[in-house]
């Protein structure tokens, strides 16, 4: 069975940092490009970052550009989003997804998902 | 960037009747365009890619169509479990925006 899991979420004071995990199992992790969603409380889905398969390229939203970082380790089948200079505009529901496509034949289509972890940023 | 807009926003239908749920890009996205479900305290699930492709394991209820930069997810029959939220989502290029959904309610 395919899975993700999230983890690193938490309440953080404006400014300050945090590191989001994803662990990935049942499937050959470094095959495919994977992607960094959120979803802020009661509102719709927000595409963050993504990550091809060699982490040959990585693409971001305007509103997280400079102050978030996506990064993999095939080795750990684990995928990262390093989370600077965090805004209250921030908190969401991180989710972790994989792309349909396999290697270079990213589809930017999300077919697998994580549960989520939560990040607040709150003063 | 290229914008997407759903309508409606919420769609209200009884159990049996026929969805159709709309979003328009703001410029050509070829077919590069997927929609998702999501059901209240769930993650999004993929429906469909590339316009009319389903995915693996959904009902052959659910359809999409169009290109360029109108689309369309057509639910034939509606089933109880089928009302959630709808999102659509431009695959074409970075930034892989997402409409801001169509509430489908039991009437």
């Amino acid at each position: 069975e395919v899975q993700l899991v999230e983890s690193g979420g938490g309440m953080v004071q404006p400014g300050r940092s945090l590191r989001l995990s994803c662990a990935a199992s049942g499937i050959t992790f470094g095959d495919y490009a994977m992607h960094w969603v959120r979803q802020a409380p009661g509102k719709g889905l927000e595409w963050v970052s993504s990550i091809r398969w060699n982490s040959g390229n990585m693409g971001y939203a305007d509103s997280v550009k400079g102050r978030f970082t996506i990064s993999r380790d095939n080795a750990k089948n684990s995928l990262y989003l390093q989370m600077n200079s965090l805004r209250p505009e921030d908190t969401a529901l991180y989710y972790c997804a994989k792309d349909l496509g396999f290697g270079s034949g990213t589809y930017n289509a999300f077919d697998i998902w994580g549960q989520g972890t939560m990040v607040t940023v709150s003063s | 960037e290229i914008v997407l807009t759903q309508s409606p926003v919420t769609l209200s239908l009884s159990p049996g009747e026929r969805a159709t749920l709309s979003c328009r890009a703001s410029q050509s996205i070829s077919s590069y365009l997927a929609w998702y479900q999501q059901k209240p305290g769930q993650a999004p699930r993929l429906l469909i890619y590339d316009a009319s492709n389903r995915a693996t394991g959904i009902p052959a209820r659910f359809s999409g169509s169009g290109s360029g930069t109108d689309f369309t997810l057509t639910i034939s029959s509606l089933e109880p479990e089928d009302y959630a939220v709808y999102y659509c989502q431009q695959c074409s290029n970075w930034p892989l925006l997402f409409g801001q959904g169509t509430r489908l309610e039991i009437k």
